[in-house]
C-alpha cells in the first residue's frame, strides 16, 4: 500500500531564510506526486507536482521541489521565505485516477 | 473561473445525530471526490465519483455515511447517524476526470465543511 510520510510536524523559520520540508513516499510503481498548501479556513491548493521527466519541478508563488527515486523523497524549498507563507503544507502520492494519498502536513511559522 | 463550492461552511450537531453536506464542483468538471481531514491529520478520500457513478468507496463507513451525485454534477454527503469520531473537515474536490486509472488530474478543492460532534 501507498503511504506518504512528513517527518517535521512543525517547523518554524525566520522571514528571508530558506526553507526545505521534508516528504517520503512509500508506492509500488512510478509515483505522481504533489505539494498542497492549506491556509487557515481555505481549501488546498495546488504548489506544484511532478509525473515524469525532470526531476526538479517549479511551482507557484516560488516554491521547487525535486524528485529523488533514490531516496524516495520529494522535498519542498523556497529560497527565501516570506510571512504570507505561513500555513500547513501537504505532501501527496497519486495513486491513479487523480485520487491521492496525503501525509499528515507540516505546519510552518515564519518568524518576522 | 468559480471554485469548488461547499455549505455549509460549519456544523455542530450532537450524536446520533444526522447531517448533511453540499457540493458543488467545477462546471465541467466529471470527477467528484470526499475526503474526511481529522485535525492534526491529511485527507482521506472516502469517495469518488466519476460523472455521476462510483469509482472507489472503500474507505467510506457505509453504515453511516452515504453519497450521492444525482445528474452528475452537485453532490451531497451524509452521515447517519453521527458519532464523536466524526468530528472533522469535509473536504470535497473535483477534476476533470475521464483519462482513466492514470489520470495525472489536478484535482481542485473546496473551503470544506468543519463538523463538530458533541
Amino acid at each position: 500500500a501507498q503511504s506518504v510520510t512528513q517527518p517535521d510536524i512543525h517547523i518554524t523559520v525566520s522571514e528571508g531564510a530558506s526553507l526545505e520540508l521534508r516528504c517520503n513516499y512509500s508506492y509500488g510503481a512510478t509515483p505522481y506526486l504533489f505539494w498542497y498548501v492549506q491556509s487557515p479556513g481555505q481549501g488546498l491548493q495546488l504548489l506544484l507536482k511532478y509525473f515524469s521527466g525532470d526531476t526538479l519541478v517549479q511551482g507557484i508563488k516560488g516554491f521547487e521541489a525535486e524528485f529523488k527515486r533514490s531516496q524516495s523523497s520529494f522535498n519542498l524549498r523556497k529560497p527565501s521565505v516570506h510571512w504570507s507563507d505561513a500555513a500547513e503544507y501537504f505532501c501527496a502520492v497519486g495513486v491513479g485516477a487523480g485520487k491521492s494519498t496525503f501525509g499528515d502536513g507540516t505546519t510552518l511559522t515564519v518568524k518576522p | 473561473e468559480a471554485g469548488v463550492a461547499q455549505s455549509p461552511r460549519y456544523k455542530i450537531i450532537e450524536k446520533r445525530q444526522s447531517v448533511a453536506f453540499w457540493c458543488n464542483p467545477i462546471s465541467g468538471h466529471a470527477t467528484l471526490y470526499w475526503y474526511q481531514q481529522i485535525l492534526g491529520q491529511g485527507p482521506k478520500l472516502l469517495i469518488q465519483f466519476q460523472n455521476n457513478g462510483v469509482v472507489d468507496d472503500s474507505q467510506l463507513p457505509k453504515d453511516r455515511f452515504s453519497a450521492e451525485r444525482l445528474k452528475g454534477v452537485d453532490s451531497t454527503l451524509k452521515i447517519q447517524p453521527a458519532k464523536l469520531e466524526d468530528s472533522a473537515v469535509y473536504l470535497c474536490a473535483s477534476s476533470l476526470g475521464g483519462q482513466g486509472p492514470l489520470s495525472t488530474d489536478t484535482q481542485y478543492f473546496g473551503p470544506g465543511t468543519r463538523l463538530t460532534v458533541l
